[in-house]
């Protein structure tokens, strides 16, 4: 089983819908969660860390469920500008950090 | 804004060539990081330095990768020799602290490697 794992996608949603991406971990020590965001060959850029109550940053909603070692990312009233792979990283059981496969979302007028 | 600066951005080489890539990371960040990442792929991390000393290579393949951070600052990757299966992006990222709580990646633009 990989450390960590995402919805594969793509997900194609109309503008200003709602979207939720969801991510499981295997390593049940990790302490540290975060979502990035990555354009087209680009590099990855941090997004937002992952609390334990949850945090939020405008139209974006992040989750963490230590029980079931998941988290999620809600974007709200997407933009097209939202296009872009969404990368979950968690550290890992060295204690580095592991990043998902990503999920793509197009965003579509 | 501070940047993570690589060079070159795209490299194109024939198998069995050498190649090496440069990262210089954000003024006083002590952790610096080389990962890969194969198209459609998350990133895949190479080592970890903290200053001059590697952390973590366990996923380096040594027989023809290297990595070093002399003098604690920047950093050089190396592949000897080149094969089809390492072409790939490789980025470097670096971090301020060495406090996992609190540790946040800033990345490199990259270095596209194509293998022919």
């Amino acid at each position: 089983r990989k450390e960590v794992e995402q919805d594969p996608g793509p997900f194609n949603v109309p503008e200003g819908a709602t979207v939720a991406f969801n991510c499981t971990y295997s390593n049940s020590a990790s302490q540290s969660f975060f979502w990035y965001r990555q354009d087209c060959r680009k590099e990855p850029k941090l997004l937002m860390s992952v609390y334990s109550s949850g945090n939020e940053d405008g139209r974006f909603t992040a989750q963490l469920n230590r029980a079931s070692q998941y988290i999620s990312l809600l974007i709200r009233d997407s933009k097209l500008s939202d296009s872009a792979t969404y990368l979950c990283v968690v550290t890992g059981y060295g204690q580095n950090f592991v990043f998902g496969p990503g999920t793509r979302l197009s965003v579509l007028p | 804004e501070a940047e993570v600066a690589q060079s070159p951005r795209y490299k194109i080489t024939e198998k069995s060539q050498a190649v090496a890539f440069w990262c210089d990371p954000i003024s006083g960040h002590a952790t610096l990081y080389w990962y890969r990442q194969i198209l459609g792929q998350g990133p895949e991390l190479l080592v970890q330095f903290q200053d001059e000393s590697v952390v973590d290579d366990s996923q380096l393949p040594k027989d023809r990768f290297s990595a070093e951070r002399l003098k604690g600052v920047d950093s050089t990757l190396k592949i000897q020799p080149a094969e089809l299966g390492d072409s790939a992006m490789y980025l470097c990222a670096s971090s301020p602290v060495d406090r996992l709580a609190k540790n946040i990646q800033y990345f490199g633009a990259g270095t596209r490697l194509s293998v022919l």
